[in-house]
C-alpha cells in the first residue's frame, strides 16, 4: 500500500508570492490534516479535512488555507508569503473517525518550504 | 492554548543503554501519543495510550500514561543505532480542535 504522498518535496519562493503544496493519502484514508515544523515553533496543527469540508483549524492566520477534493486528496495554500513561513509542511492521513484526531494518523516525507 | 513539555531536551547514550523520556502538561489530556521523526521524513507514531494508568509495550518501547493525565513517559529498553532520532509525545487537546506537539526530545546514540 503506497504512503501518504506529498509534492513537490522541496519548494524556494519569495517574500510575496503564494504557493500550494498538495497532498495524495494513503487509499481509502478519508481524513487529511496539515502540520507546520519550524525550529523555533516546532510541529504546529494548521488544519484538519474531512470529506471535503475543513473540520478543525489550528492557531495560524488566513493566509494559510486547505482544500480537499473528492478522491481525498488535499492541497494547502499560502498567500502573501513571508520570510518566517519558511519550514517543513507536513501532511498526514487517516481513517475516518468520530473525533477529530484519528491516532492511527501516517504522516508524509513533507514540503521543505524556504521563502527568501 | 494547551502545551506539551519534554525533558530532557536531549540525550546522548551508548548503544545497549536503556533510555526515559517523559512530557508534562499543566492541564489535562485524554490521549497520549508518541511519535518519532527520523531526519527528512515525517513522524511515525509508536505508541498510543488512551487510559490513564496505561502501560503499553511495542517492542523495546514501553509508555505510560500519568495518573494524574498531565505526564506520560517513554523507555526504550537496549538502545540501539536505529533508534536515534526525535520523539515527540503529543495529543489532541481537550476541546477536539488543535492537536499539540511537544517539542521533542533528540536522542543520540553512541557505538
Amino acid at each position: 500500500k503506497a504512503g501518504v504522498t506529498q509534492t513537490p518535496r522541496y519548494l524556494i519562493k519569495t517574500r510575496g508570492q503564494q504557493v500550494t503544496l498538495s497532498c495524495s493519502p494513503i487509499s481509502g484514508h478519508r481524513s487529511v490534516s496539515w502540520y507546520q515544523q519550524t525550529p523555533g515553533q516546532g510541529l504546529q496543527f494548521l488544519f484538519e479535512y474531512f470529506s471535503e469540508t475543513q473540520r478543525n483549524k489550528g492557531n495560524f492566520p488566513g493566509r494559510f488555507s486547505g482544500r480537499q477534493f473528492s478522491n481525498s486528496r488535499s492541497e494547502m495554500n499560502v498567500s502573501t508569503l513571508e520570510l518566517g513561513d519558511s519550514a517543513l509542511y507536513l501532511c498526514a492521513s487517516s481513517l475516518p473517525h468520530k473525533n477529530f484526531m484519528n491516532t492511527e494518523a501516517f504522516f508524509g516525507q513533507g514540503t521543505r518550504l524556504t521563502v527568501v | 492554548g494547551q502545551q506539551l513539555n519534554q525533558s530532557p531536551q536531549s540525550m546522548f547514550i551508548q548503544e545497549g543503554e536503556d533510555v526515559s523520556m517523559n512530557c508534562t502538561s499543566s492541564s489535562i489530556f485524554n490521549t497520549w501519543l508518541w511519535y518519532k521523526q527520523d531526519p527528512g521524513e515525517g513522524p511515525v507514531l509508536l505508541i498510543a495510550l488512551y487510559k490513564a494508568g496505561e502501560l503499553t509495550s511495542n517492542g523495546r518501547l514501553t509508555a505510560q500514561f500519568g495518573i494524574t493525565r498531565k505526564d506520560s513517559f517513554l523507555n526504550i529498553s537496549a538502545s540501539i543505532p536505529s533508534d536515534v532520532g526525535i520523539y515527540f509525545c503529543a495529543g489532541p487537546d481537550n476541546y477536539g480542535q488543535n492537536f499539540v506537539f511537544g517539542p521533542g526530545t533528540r536522542l543520540s546514540v553512541l557505538p
